[in-house]
C-alpha cells in the first residue's frame, strides 16, 4: 500500500540552527501539507502546497518556515532559526486532491530543539 | 475558526465491550469529518470518515455517526480487541479549506 514517508524520524539541534524535514508523499497526490504536534497538545496545521507554491498557511506558519518541493518525489520544510517552542511532532501529509479527499500522514518527524 | 472539541481524552473498555469518542464542531459549513488512528510511534492513520450528506457510515466494527444540526459526530468501535488501543483523533474540514481541524484525541485502552 502507497504511503507517505518521512526522515528523519528524530531530529536534535542547537537553538537559532536551520532544520529541513523531508517527506515523500504518495506518487500520484498533488497536494502536500504539514502538520505539527507539540507534546499534550492538538495536531495544528501549518501549511499546504499544490502546484510548486503554498495554498494555504497558519498563523503559525511565519517567515521562519518554508517549504519546498525541489524534485519531483520529495516536500520539505525548512525551519530557518530554531526556537525552543519548535520541538514537536512533524507530520507530512498528501492527498490527492485538496479541498475533498482524504489525507494521508506520515510517521513524523519529531524535532527536539535544545 | 474552525474549533473541534473531542471526549472523552481517555478511555479503558474491557475485550469485547464497545467504544464511543464524541467529537462536536463550531464551523457549519464543515462537511467532511475523518477519524484517525494514531499507534505509537507511527503516524495518524485514516481509519473511517463521513461526509455530511450522509448520518451514518460503517466498516466492519467501526462507525461514524453525524449529527449536523446538532455539529456532532461520534466513533463507535464494536467487539473491542486489544489491537484498537491506540490514540484516536477527530477531525473536520469544509469544502472552502484545505486544513483539517483536530480534536484533542483519546487514548483507548482496550483490557484483555
Amino acid at each position: 500500500e502507497p504511503e507517505v514517508t518521512q526522515t528523519p524520524s528524530h531530529q536534535v539541534t542547537q537553538m537559532g540552527q536551520e532544520v529541513i524535514l523531508r517527506c515523500v508523499p504518495i506518487s500520484n497526490h498533488l497536494y502536500f501539507y504539514w502538520y505539527r504536534q507539540i507534546l499534550g497538545q492538538k495536531v495544528e496545521f501549518l501549511v499546504s502546497f499544490y502546484n510548486n507554491e503554498i495554498s494555504e498557511k497558519s498563523e503559525i506558519f511565519d517567515d521562519q518556515f518554508s517549504v519546498e518541493r525541489p524534485d519531483g518525489s520529495n516536500f520539505t520544510l525548512k525551519i530557518r532559526s530554531t526556537k525552543l517552542e519548535d520541538s514537536a511532532m512533524y507530520f507530512c501529509a498528501s492527498s490527492e486532491a485538496g479541498l475533498g479527499p482524504e489525507a494521508f500522514f506520515g510517521q513524523g518527524t519529531r524535532l527536539t530543539v535544545v | 475558526g474552525e474549533n473541534v472539541e473531542q471526549h472523552p481524552s481517555t478511555l479503558s473498555v474491557q475485550e469485547g465491550d464497545s467504544a464511543v469518542i464524541k467529537c462536536t464542531y463550531s464551523d457549519s459549513a464543515s462537511n467532511y469529518f475523518p477519524w484517525y488512528k494514531q499507534e505509537l510511534g507511527k503516524g495518524p492513520q485514516l481509519i473511517i470518515d463521513i461526509r455530511s450528506n450522509v448520518g451514518e457510515k460503517k466498516d466492519q466494527r467501526i462507525a461514524v455517526t453525524l449529527n449536523k444540526t446538532a455539529k456532532h459526530f461520534s466513533l463507535h468501535i464494536t467487539e473491542t480487541q486489544p489491537e484498537d488501543s491506540a490514540v484516536y483523533f477527530c477531525a473536520a474540514k469544509s469544502s472552502n479549506d484545505y486544513k483539517l481541524s483536530f480534536g484533542a484525541g483519546t487514548t483507548v485502552t482496550v483490557r484483555a
